[in-house]
């Protein structure tokens, strides 16, 4: 069975750093990219990046760019996201999403992480 | 970069009705095109992909059409279980965006 399972709630204070994690099994994870997709509370679905496991190309998207890093150990089939300094409207929901080729449609989704940065 | 726009952003429709979505593409984007089902509070589901083709253990009153810029989504007899906001999404390049998703309520 396909599985992406991520790490659980996190609550952070602006400024300070956080990684979350996406375990993949049931398939053979360097087969299948992995993207992180945003979702800001009452708001929609918002694509951030895309790693290929297999040799952890990545890229992103224009408006997140800078600000997080996606990264990937095979080994351990996991996939990360990463900042180094919150700002309050990171608050939001990550779901990582698998996804046959770079650009492609997401057949499984993880059940989320839900990051709250407040003072 | 393409922008993915869809309407309406809301709708309210009886038991059995037909329901429509459209998306709508600022480029042409052949039928690289997906639309999802989030259930309030859940993860969102894949229903179709390449514009028309439904994914494994969708209900067949789901149907998707169009292709280059002008995409719907169908509910043939719209059921309870389908509150939900649909959003499509365009995966032909990067970014891979989506469009702003359609609340859809029974009336």
């Amino acid at each position: 069975e396909v599985q992406l399972v991520q790490s659980g709630a996190e609550v952070k204070k602006p400024g300070e750093s956080l990684r979350i994690s996406c375990n993949g099994s049931g398939y053979s994870f360097t087969s299948y990219w992995i993207s992180w997709v945003r979702q800001m509370p009452g708001k929609g679905l918002e694509w951030m990046g895309r790693i290929d496991p297999s040799d952890s190309y990545s890229n992103y998207s224009p408006s997140i760019q800078g600000h997080v890093t996606i990264s990937a150990d095979k080994s351990i089939t996991t996939a990360y996201l990463q900042w180094s300094s919150l700002k309050a409207s990171d608050t939001a929901m990550y779901y990582c999403v698998r996804h046959f080729e770079a650009s492609a449609y997401y057949d499984y989704w993880g059940r989320g992480t839900l990051v709250t940065v407040s003072s | 970069d393409i922008q993915m726009t869809q309407s309406p952003s809301s709708l309210s429709a009886s038991v059995g009705d037909s329901v429509t979505i459209t998306c709508r593409a600022t480029q042409g984007i052949s039928n690289f095109l997906a639309w999802y089902q989030q259930k309030p509070g859940k993860v969102p589901k894949l229903l179709i992909y390449a514009a028309s083709t439904l994914q494994s253990g969708v209900p067949s009153r789901f149907s998707g059409s169009g292709s280059g810029t002008d995409f719907t989504l169908t509910i043939s007899s719209l059921q309870p279980e389908d509150v939900a906001t649909y959003y499509c999404q365009k995966y032909n390049s990067a970014p891979l965006t989506f469009g702003g998703g359609t609340k859809v309520e029974i009336k």
